[in-house]
């Protein structure tokens, strides 16, 4: 089955510590996003790539940092830069451009201790 | 003002009923997405419309350019239509800008 894949669902960390969180997809797709959920705000962009090995901060990337190295993965790496790290974060991927239909992983909470 | 607007934010109804969910924005775009977030936290993306009206099963969904508007219906309503359901704009090759979303329950 195709699709995109995050882990874990569940994450704690603590204060001070990086922690990267997974995403791949099978869906052969050029591009690929990292979104962050907050209660009561939209989704955010918080990195995109639409290449390997080349990607574009969004709204929000102060304190992450992402690689493209693979067309299949897309990790996100929450630095201690973040300041306010608890968060609900989805990964997404598209055929090409960002206007494009995006499918979204199941996503993964990260809870800051 | 966000540029995307949804109302309302949270909408209950009995099952059978015919819901609709609103979605203003204030920027011109290329296109708008409507999504479904699960309880569980997945995201489907259920249209994509740049014009027109777009029918799937139970779901419809109209987009008006000139009034920078467009509406979610959904027919006969069921229990396992409850969800959050979000509103999105593109525009030119830029970024999805997203609303909050409705948070819809129906009640059997």
């Amino acid at each position: 089955d195709g699709g995109i894949t995050q882990s874990p669902k569940y994450l704690f960390r603590k204060e001070g510590q990086n922690v990267t969180l997974s995403c791949e997809q099978n869906l052969n797709h050029d591009a690929m996003y990292w979104y962050r959920q907050d209660p009561g705000q939209g989704l955010r962009l918080i990195y995109y790539s639409q290449i390997v090995n080349d990607f574009q901060k969004g709204d929000i990337a102060e304190g992450y940092s992402v690689s493209r190295e693979k067309k299949e993965s897309f990790p996100l790496t929450v630095t201690s830069a973040q300041k306010n790290p608890t968060a609900f974060y989805l990964c997404a991927s598209s055929i090409a451009g960002v206007g494009d239909t995006q499918y979204f992983g199941p996503g993964t909470r990260l809870t800051v201790l | 003002k966000n540029e995307v607007e949804q109302s309302p934010q949270n909408l209950t109804a009995q099952e059978g009923e015919f819901i609709t969910i609103n979605c203003s924005y204030s920027v011109g775009i290329s296109a708008l997405h409507w999504l479904q977030q699960h309880p569980g936290g997945g995201i489907v993306s259920l249209f994509m419309l740049s014009s027109g009206k777009k029918k799937h099963g139970r779901l419809i969904a109209t987009i008006n350019i000139q009034e920078k508007h467009s509406s979610l219906h959904i027919t006969a309503s069921h229990p396992r239509d409850s969800a959050v359901y979000i509103c999105a704009v593109v525009r030119g090759n830029e970024k999805l800008t997203f609303g909050t979303g409705t948070r819809l329950t129906i009640i059997p």
